[in-house]
Order: C-alpha cells, then structure tokens, then sequence
C-alpha cells in the first residue's frame, strides 16, 4: 500500500533561514508526488508536483523539491523563508489510482 | 470559474441529527473525493468516485454515505451525526487517473456536533 510519511509535525525557521520540509514515500511502483499548503482556515492549494519528468521540481512561492528514488524521499526546500510562509503543508501519493494519500502534515513557522 | 464549491462553511449538529454537506464542480472532472481533516491525523479519505454512478470507500468511510448522480456534484451525508465526526471536511476534484494533476480542493467545511 502507499503511504507517505512527514518527518517532524513542527518546523520553525527564522526569516531568511533555508525551508526544509522532509517527506518520504512508500510505494511498489513510481509514484506522483505532491506538495500541497494550507494558510490558517483555508482550502489546500497544490505548490508543486512530480510526475516522473524532472526529478527537481520547481513550485510555486520559490519552493522547490526534489524526487530522489534510491532515498524514497520527495523534500521540500526553500532557500529563504518569508514571514507569508508560515502554513501547514502536506505531502502527499498518488501512483496511477484514484486515491490521493496525505501524510499527517507538517506547521512551518517562521520568526521574524 | 468557480473550481470547488462546498457548502455551508460552518455546521452544528446535535447527537442523533442527519444532514448533507454538498460538493459541486465545475471543471469538469471525473474523480471526487471527499476527506476529514482533523489535529495531528492530516487529511483522511473518506469515500470517493471516479465517475457519475461510481463510488467506493476510503480509509474512513462509517458513518457516511455518498452519492454520485452527476458529474459535478458529491454530497457527503451524515446519517446520524457522532461527536467523533467533528471536523473540518474537505471535497476535492481531479483530472482522470494517470495524469498526475493532482486534487483542487474546496474551502471546506467545519462541523461541531454536540
């Protein structure tokens, strides 16, 4: 079964500090792997996607991650953290079925 | 271009009471999902389709029933309504299998039941 799992429930940064959100995978096939983020009361909306194209993928907002399959590992990074950050994110899996696989989530803040 | 639209935003429930959240879209996509969101747990699925007549259950499906007689519409309806089943509930909509498009997510709903 596929499965994702996020590493640390909580993250915080500085301002202008590097962004490292981790994620890693389970799945017997290559998967689809997603970065979604979630502002305080709202809806998720996607930040970026692999799709078995580029293993560096590159987002929205300055985010980017990167598909390393020998470490089953999808990380989201970003170079230098801003105040507007400060959200909830999620990985996620999906390999080729209709079902969408979250991980619990991880709540980045940021200091000024 | 309205994406995912659920309604209402905000829900109380006594014990015992049935009702229906509702999930259009208007995108055109094939597969609905429907997910709980609640503290710690991330985004559980609770029953979703991948097409007008066509359901099956996700990880947490007790308790709910759904529907799928057109391509843009989903309810979700609570049968009778638990203190468990507060959360906050999320429709999502997508591009056929295969595609690696992703979910676009409506703005959720938030149910209290007491």
């Amino acid at each position: 079964a596929q499965s994702v799992t996020q590493l640390g429930s909580h993250v915080s940064v500085s301002e202008g500090a590097l962004v490292l959100l981790r994620c890693n995978y389970s799945s017997s096939v290559p998967p689809y792997l997603f970065w979604y983020v979630q502002y305080p009361n709202q809806g998720l909306q996607l930040l970026l996607k692999y799709t078995s194209a580029a293993t560096l993928v590159k987002g929205i907002n300055g985010f980017e991650a990167e598909f390393k399959k020998s470490e089953t590992s999808f990380h989201l990074t970003k170079p230098s953290a801003h105040m507007s950050d400060a959200a909830e994110y999620f990985c996620a899996v999906n390999h080729n079925t209709d079902k969408l696989i979250f991980g619990t989530g991880t709540r980045l803040q940021v200091f000024p | 271009n309205a994406g995912v639209t659920q309604t209402p935003k905000f829900q109380v429930l006594k014990t015992g009471q049935s009702m229906t959240l509702q999930c259009a879209q208007d995108m055109n996509h094939e597969y609905m999902s429907w997910y709980r969101q609640d503290p710690g747990m991330g985004l559980r699925l609770i029953h979703y389709s991948v097409g007008a007549g066509i359901t099956d259950q996700g990880e947490v499906p007790n308790g709910y029933n759904v529907s799928r007689s057109t391509t843009e519409d989903f309810p979700l309806r609570l049968l009778s309504a638990a203190p468990s089943q507060t959360s906050v509930y999320f429709c999502a909509s997508s591009h056929p299998r295969g595609t690696g498009f992703g979910y676009t997510f409506g703005s959720g709903t938030r149910l209290t039941v007491v």
